[in-house]
């Protein structure tokens, strides 16, 4: 399993855009990257999963170079209730365990 | 469709009791796993189970943990004597053979 390396933490204030951005330099060639969401004392919550070029949902866009050894999640025009911490995963499979890092702690300010 | 139930959500025991916690998966889910979470951590993977089997108990302490995923009812994670060090937020989630990794609300043990 890839191992993963996004910021410990990021600021930023209502209404603007926000992208996280995770390295994952041994991604392999069936690997997805997928992010999840977790709100305080809530489980982790799926946001997108993309394997190449652009992923869009209702929720996030996910932007994916043509390496693949970096991927970036982006939030548009965030509220507070996006105060939350991100994790970014890669693994081939949607069995088996994910593997977590520390993921990254977003503070959405007014 | 629920989701992923799991209960308690809060547990209080005491050092040397046993704590039992639940996880249903959702309908249609075969495949259940158990995280746990550390204050200010990330998540932990600790074991995976389809029904009757345990698939990968790679990240479960060797000793006074157990869990079990019977072919009927819940899936149970077992600590037997437990110790502070085992206070945290433990997660279930499940999904079926290619879709659907779903978690719950966990259930946080305090141990006192």
């Amino acid at each position: 399993l890839a191992k993963t390396t996004q910021p410990i933490s990021m600021d930023s204030y209502e209404g603007q855009e926000v992208n996280i951005t995770c390295s994952h330099n041994n991604i392999a060639t069936n690997d997805y990257i997928t992010w999840y969401q977790q709100f305080p004392s809530q489980g982790p919550r799926f946001i997108i999963q993309g394997y190449k070029t652009k992923v869009t949902n209702e929720v996030a866009s996910l932007f994916i170079p043509a390496d693949r050894k970096s991927s970036t999640l982006s939030l548009p025009r965030v509220s507070l209730s996006d105060t939350a911490v991100y994790y970014c995963l890669v693994g081939a499979s949607n069995t088996g365990k994910l593997i977590f890092g520390q993921g990254t702690t977003l503070q959405v300010k007014p | 469709n629920a989701g992923v139930m799991q209960n308690p959500r809060h547990l209080v025991r005491r050092r040397g009791q046993e704590a039992r916690l639940r996880c249903s998966p959702m309908k249609g889910h075969s495949h259940v796993y158990w995280y746990r979470q550390l204050p200010e951590e990330g998540l932990k993977f600790m074991v995976y189970l389809q029904k009757e089997n345990i698939i990968d108990e790679s990240g479960m302490p060797k000793e006074r943990f157990s869990a079990e995923f019977p072919k009927e009812g819940p899936s149970i994670l077992r600590i037997q004597q437990v110790v502070r060090g085992d206070s945290a937020a433990y997660f279930c989630a499940s999904s079926t053979d290619t879709y659907g990794y779903t978690f719950g609300s966990g259930t946080r043990l305090t141990v006192v």
